[in-house]
């Protein structure tokens, strides 16, 4: 079964400093990947999505991720967090082309220290 | 600004009202999707609409019931909700699978509390 693994459902880093969310699938193919944002009563917002294109996936907002096939790992960086990057993330993964659903991962909360 | 708009935004019921939570959607998309959320969990999805046909239904109960009327709207109604059907209802749309990498777009939600 598709599945998806975000590590650290809490991660709290001060302004300026690299932001890590860390995305693990578990699939024998790489699957369609994407990160999405939810902030304070909203709701999910498409930070990036991979595409074979490229392994180097740049998004809004100044984030990027990285496919790792070998790693089964698409973590999202960010070099410098600011007050506004507060909020929760969640990767998410889709089989294959055909698949409508999106396996998400259970989230990750970040806080911004001034 | 979200191209997914839900209406309304709050909405405070009784266990034996009947309401209706509406979805709008102006990109094209052929697939509408109704996903519920509670505090700090992802979204679970509830149906998935293609082309205008129910596609997916995850064994949600029957005091919901999903309405596709036109490629642009998605309702969902509210019959008989009990405690713990309060949550952020999420409505989606994308193209449907087979089309390449299409995300879903995400409305911000109707927050439901049933009293």
């Amino acid at each position: 079964a598709q599945s998806v693994t975000q590590l650290g459902s809490h991660v709290s880093v001060s302004e300026g400093a690299l932001v890590l969310l860390r995305c693990n699938y578990s699939s024998s193919v790489p699957p369609y990947l994407f990160w999405y944002v939810q902030y304070p009563n909203q709701g999910l917002q498409l930070l990036l999505k991979y595409t074979s294109a490229a392994t180097l996936v740049k998004g809004i907002n100044g984030f990027e991720a990285e496919f790792k096939k070998s790693e089964t790992s698409f973590h999202l960086t960010k070099p410098s967090a600011h007050m506004s990057d507060a909020a929760e993330y969640f990767c998410a993964v889709r089989l294959n082309s055909n698949d409508y659903k999106l396996s998400f991962g259970a989230g990750t909360t970040v806080t911004v220290r001034a | 600004d979200t191209e997914v708009t839900q209406t309304p935004k709050h909405l405070v019921m009784g266990m034996t009202n009947k309401k209706s939570l509406k979805c709008e959607q102006h990109m094209g998309h052929r697939a509408m999707y109704w996903y519920k959320q509670k505090a700090k969990k992802p979204p679970e999805l509830m149906f998935v609409y293609s082309y205008e046909k129910l596609s997916i239904n995850e064994s949600v109960p029957s005091r919901f019931s999903p309405e596709c009327p036109n490629s642009s709207l998605l309702n969902l109604h509210l019959h008989a909700l009990q405690p713990e059907d309060s949550a952020l209802y999420l409505c989606a749309s994308s193209q449907p699978p087979g089309q390449g990498n299409q995300p879903q777009h995400f409305g911000d939600g109707t927050r439901l509390s049933i009293l």
